[in-house]
């Protein structure tokens, strides 16, 4: 089945610090790949897609590549801010006979501090 | 307009009662999905609508019942709820895999 593997926060960075969530994931067939944020009491909110190999996702300064390869989805930003804390969660959508179906890693917190 | 709208935010019940949670989409999508996030933080799908027909059901007591009256709203129905039931419920919409999902802003229900 499918799967998505995360790193384990918490993870505690200073403002403009450089930011890697790592994501792999074990998918049969071509899955497409996000990335989504979730502030505190709020609902998800997708922050950047890739739908193939090699493709980047990029919103508000983080980016992401699809690495076929390696079967991973890592997200990066060069320098965090206060506002970004939040907790990450990479995310993949494959269609088919089940319909369209996203599958969440364990979702990796981020407290950005002064 | 929101987008994706769900009520009630907060739900605080009694075991052994009987609850609905409401969802409605005004983006013209054709799928909806319920999703359940425990107190760590995991998300788990628990069914999806695609205009109005059941196409995901994973396994989830049938002590839970979703209903689509029409492409866009989805709402789930709750017998006898039980401690364990507490968590955040996420409705979500898409219109193909490509596109990811819009999701509403969750429902927080606490059984008591």
């Amino acid at each position: 089945g499918n799967s998505v593997t995360q790193m384990e926060g918490p993870v505690t960075l200073s403002e403009e610090a450089f930011l890697t969530i790592n994501c792999t994931y074990t998918a049969t067939g071509y899955p497409s790949l996000f990335w989504y944020v979730q502030y505190p009491g709020e609902g998800l909110q997708l922050l950047l897609k890739a739908t193939k190999a090699d493709d980047k996702g990029s919103n508000k300064g983080f980016e992401a590549t699809y690495r076929k390869e390696t079967t991973s989805f890592h997200l990066e930003k060069g320098s965090v801010q206060v506002s970004d804390s939040a907790v990450y969660f990479c995310a993949l959508s494959t269609s088919g006979g089940g319909g369209n179906k996203l599958t969440f890693g364990t979702g990796t917190q981020l407290k950005v501090e002064l | 307009d929101t987008a994706v709208s769900q009520t009630p935010k907060y739900l605080v019940t009694q075991m052994g009662n009987d609850k609905s949670i409401k969802c409605e989409q005004n983006l013209g999508h054709d799928t909806m999905y319920w999703y359940k996030q425990d107190s760590k933080k995991f998300l788990k799908i628990m069914f999806s609508y695609n205009n109005k027909e059941l196409i995901i059901n994973e396994t989830v007591p049938n002590r839970f019942s979703p209903k689509s009256p029409d492409k866009a709203h989805l709402n789930l129905h709750i017998n006898s709820l039980e401690l364990g039931d507490s968590a955040v419920y996420f409705c979500a919409s898409s219109p193909t895999q490509y596109y990811g999902y819009t999701f509403g802003s969750g429902t927080r229900l606490t059984v008591v």
